[in-house]
């Protein structure tokens, strides 16, 4: 079965660019959603279908997705925006990846 | 305003069939624009997709627990339910209802989640 891949944790400085990535054979024919989650709370999503960013989701979050590696970044980094994120495809059914935790240290 | 919000028991015994019911306000589960959606999370762990109904009633499963598994969508309460059969600890998580977008299959990706809501499986 299909499978994606995302490290379990990055860490980025304030106003730095944090990138997460989430690895998957021929990713990049599919499309990828990804979703913040903070703790005790419902996940959100934050791109949709590789780029595209919801109403309400701030500029800095973008997403990429080509060859093998769909990538989530973020733009001088909010210590708000520390979170669980996860990547999100679809193959025979739907795909989650294991999720990343993000730390604003 | 629209909103999704889980009901249902917090503690099925072992064996027995877990029941779940979502109901949604300010968009009515029979639009053609959506795909109504269960998805869980172990505690600590991540995501699961478990699968989603239309309105017409046609559904898809996660392969994994599609022998186990039954959505249905009742759209005169404006509700979709979930049932999962002899569940074991494994089972415990917290169950999300969500809504998917009809996109292309493909592109479909879930825009609006509840709350969600722990089901513990103990005896």
């Amino acid at each position: 079965s299909y499978e994606v891949t995302q490290p379990p944790s990055v860490s980025v400085s304030p106003g730095q660019t944090a990138s997460i990535i989430c690895s998957g054979d021929k990713l990049g024919d599919k499309y990828v959603s990804w979703y913040q989650q903070k703790p005790g709370q419902s996940p959100v999503v934050v791109i949709y279908q590789d780029t595209k960013r919801p109403s309400g989701i701030p500029e800095r979050f973008s997403g990429s997705n080509s060859g093998n590696t769909a990538t989530l970044t973020i733009s001088g980094t909010q210590a708000l925006d520390e979170a669980a994120y996860y990547c999100q495809a679809w193959d025979s059914s739907v795909i989650f990846g294991g999720g990343t935790k993000l730390t604003v240290l | 305003q629209v909103q999704l919000q889980e009901s249902g028991p917090g503690l099925v015994k072992p064996s027995q069939t877990l029941s779940l019911t979502c109901t949604v306000s300010g968009v009515s589960t029979s639009s053609g624009d959506y795909f109504w959606s269960w998805i869980r999370q172990s505690p600590g762990k991540g995501l699961e997709w478990i699968g989603y109904i239309y309105y017409s009633g046609g559904a898809d499963y996660n392969p994994s627990l599609r022998s186990r598994v039954t959505i249905s969508v009742e759209t005169s309460k404006n509700q979709f339910s979930l049932k999962l059969s002899s569940v074991t600890a494994a089972d415990t998580a917290v169950y999300y209802c969500a809504r998917a977008t009809s996109t292309s299959r493909a592109s479909r990706y879930f825009d609006l989640w509840g709350r969600g809501t722990l089901v513990a499986v103990s005896s």
